[in-house]
């Protein structure tokens, strides 16, 4: 089955704490990216990579590290999580930004 | 001005009307747009994608674009209570920004029986 795989799916934590939030897609896909989602705000691009080892900022950068090593894999790393990255994050992929998005089922962070 | 904006919700139709939603972006450098869907506590689904002037069908769903006017709309036919959801509006960069991809923050409808 085609799939945009993230974990954890809900994670509480405190300020400080290193934490990463994992991506995995099946599809063979070039392009993925990590969106946060904040009430009334929409999606908000964080980082995007076009391709192995390629990677751009997105609209909300600080705060977030990423790295793309593998094709199928697209980790995002928040290094000294603080409480307003609190939200609802999704991964997303696809053959190319131009084409549609596959959206992972999104990780709840909470940080105290 | 924010990049890409919708109309503000929320918008409530009975069922079986049109729902009407639109977008506006601010680069003109822009080539791809999407409609997605989203149901409270789901992840965005994709209703219809567009890259050229003019209008697309799928079903009850239909997408038009005027990129001299900079704005892509999504039309939804005979609305049904299952359409409620959050609908957001999705715009792909070229140019210095090529790959980024820029959502509006959602407009939130509710098809009423």
């Amino acid at each position: 089955e085609a799939q945009v795989t993230q974990n954890p799916r809900y994670l509480i934590t405190v300020t400080g704490k290193k934490l990463t939030v994992t991506c995995s897609q099946n599809m063979n896909h070039e392009y993925m990216s990590w969106y946060r989602q904040d009430p009334g705000l929409g999606l908000r691009q964080i980082y995007y990579s076009m391709n192995v080892e390629v990677t751009d900022k997105g609209d909300v950068p600080e705060g977030y590290k990423v790295s793309r090593k593998e094709k199928r894999n697209f980790p995002l790393i928040l290094e000294s999580p603080s409480p307003n990255q609190t939200s609802l994050y999704f991964c997303a992929s696809s053959l190319d930004p131009f084409q549609p998005q596959h959206f992972g089922d999104g990780t709840r962070l909470s940080i105290l | 001005q924010k990049e890409v904006e919708q109309n503000s919700g929320p918008l409530s139709v009975p069922e079986g009307a049109i729902a009407s939603l639109n977008c506006t972006y601010s680069d003109r450098g822009s080539q791809s747009f999407f409609w997605y869907r989203q149901y409270s506590g789901k992840s965005p689904e994709l209703i219809m994608f567009i890259y050229s002037n003019g209008d697309k069908e799928d079903g009850r769903f239909t997408a038009q674009l005027n990129k001299a006017s900079q704005y892509v709309s999504l039309l939804i036919r005979d609305s049904q209570p299952s359409d409620s959801a959050t609908y957001l509006c999705a715009v792909g960069s070229e140019g210095t920004s090529y790959g980024k991809l820029t959502f509006g923050q959602g407009t939130i409808l509710t098809v009423h029986p």
